[in-house]
């Protein structure tokens, strides 16, 4: 059964920290790895990531994936109250597509 | 605008009742997934199709049912078989390129 595990489960901010969010998983047939931003309804897509190394940016946030050790970390710099999410890891298989989420990360950035 | 509609927002349901969740979505998408949120833990998938008139079973399928006579919808039904229902359910679409669009979701509450 594949296996997506995250952490740390939550964690409480100051504006302008860096946060550092983990995420490990262990799929049979690994397709990609996703991140997703969750406030209330639905998942925002924020990155894909297929190679090992390869950090992907978008503003303050980028991630990498280590596909040796089966792992990627996801990191915010300098953060506002409107980071405050639960950001979500999901692995995709080869098969159907088919995403195992992990149980996610609440992050609450303070004013 | 293309998207994924998901209605109702909110459901309330009495015990032993049949719901039925819709899901429509106008992107052309081949592949739709229903997932089930409940607090603290990740998206589970409860169906999934890959193309019209066939789907498969996710991971915790028991108590629930779905047709796909047409590309665009993906009804969702809880039976009263499903003893605990009581959770955030999330319809998504897929097709080739980037990850997933998902829907608003539907605020299922027994009651």
């Amino acid at each position: 059964e594949d296996k997506v595990v995250q952490s740390p489960l939550s964690l409480v901010v100051h504006e302008g920290d860096t946060v550092t969010l983990n995420c490990s998983y262990e799929v049979t047939n690994f397709r990609s790895l996703l991140w997703y931003k969750q406030e209330k309804k639905a998942p925002t897509f924020l990155f894909m990531l297929t190679s090992s190394g390869i950090e992907k940016k978008s503003g303050r946030l980028s991630s990498i994936l280590d596909k040796k050790e089966l792992f990627s970390i996801l990191n915010i710099t300098a953060t506002q109250t409107g980071d405050s999410a639960v950001y979500l890891c999901a692995v995709e298989g080869l098969e159907d597509y088919k995403l195992s989420f992990g149980a996610g990360t609440t992050v609450t950035v303070r004013a | 605008d293309g998207g994924i509609t998901q209605s109702p927002k909110y459901l309330f349901r009495k015990e032993g009742q049949n719901v039925t969740l819709s899901c429509e979505q106008n992107l052309n998408h081949d592949a739709m997934y229903w997932y089930r949120q409940d607090p603290g833990q990740g998206l589970r998938l409860i169906y999934y199709s890959q193309i019209v008139n066939d789907f498969q079973k996710g991971d915790i399928a028991e108590g629930y049912s779905v047709s796909r006579e047409k590309k665009e919808s993906f009804p969702l039904t809880v039976t009263s078989a499903q003893k605990n229902p009581t959770a955030f359910y999330l319809c998504a679409s897929r097709t080739g390129g980037i990850g997933y669009t998902f829907g608003s979701g539907t605020r299922l509450t027994v009651v």
